[in-house]
């Protein structure tokens, strides 16, 4: 069955702290892993990663993947109260359109 | 470009009370979803489909039902609402085809069912 894990659940930082989410993965017939962002209401669309070791960059956040070891990252540096939000990975299932999504990391930027 | 509308925002149902989710969206998209929210669940698939006339189950399908009768309106029909579909519900659409997954989203729907 395919799966995303995400961890941690939660976290806590303050202003200008450095983050690392994880989202580690199992399917069949892997065709690329989605990060989201989800503030109060719908998620938001962040990077679609298809290639291990190339580095997605957007302003301070950047997302990397390993198709070896099954897992994907990302890092949101100077965080700011603005970055709080929940993240959310995701994998289409079985290569089809559907996404599986994990549960999610929590993160709060406290000033 | 208005994206995925999602209607209503917020209902309150009594138990056994039946209603419908609207969601349209005018990109043209062949694929769309749609997907309940729970705290400590993340998002969970409910039904999907593939195009106009096709339909097909996701992960949570049980007390809903769906029909897919134009390309641009995916409506989510809950038959007898009970007190577990209390949750927030998020339509979303993309592309088919290749490799664009990238989903779409409504801006949700908050259901209570008392």
């Amino acid at each position: 069955e395919d799966k995303v894990v995400q961890s941690p659940l939660s976290l806590v930082v303050h202003e200008g702290d450095t983050v690392t989410l994880n989202c580690s993965y199992e399917v069949t017939n892997f065709r690329s892993l989605l990060w989201y962002k989800q503030e109060k209401k719908a998620p938001t669309f962040l990077f679609m990663l298809t290639s291990s070791g190339i580095e997605k960059k957007s302003g301070r956040l950047s997302s990397i993947l390993d198709k070896k070891e099954l897992f994907s990252i990302l890092n949101i540096t100077a965080t700011q109260t603005g970055d709080s939000a929940v993240y959310l990975c995701a994998i289409p299932q079985g290569g089809s359109e559907k996404l599986v999504f994990g549960k999610g990391t929590k993160l709060t930027v406290n000033p | 470009n208005a994206g995925v509308t999602q209607t209503p925002k917020f209902q309150v149902l009594k138990t056994g009370q039946s209603m419908t989710l609207q969601c349209a969206q005018d990109m043209n998209h062949e694929y769309m979803s749609w997907y309940r929210q729970d705290p400590g669940m993340g998002l969970r698939l409910i039904h999907y489909s593939v195009g106009a006339g096709i339909t097909d189950q996701g992960e949570v399908p049980n007390g809903y039902n769906v029909s897919r009768s134009t390309t641009e309106d995916f409506p989510l029909r809950l038959l007898s609402a009970a007190p577990s579909q209390t949750s927030v519900y998020f339509c979303a659409s993309s592309y088919s085809g290749g490799t664009n997954e990238k989903l779409f989203f409504g801006s949700g729907t908050q259901l209570s069912v008392l």
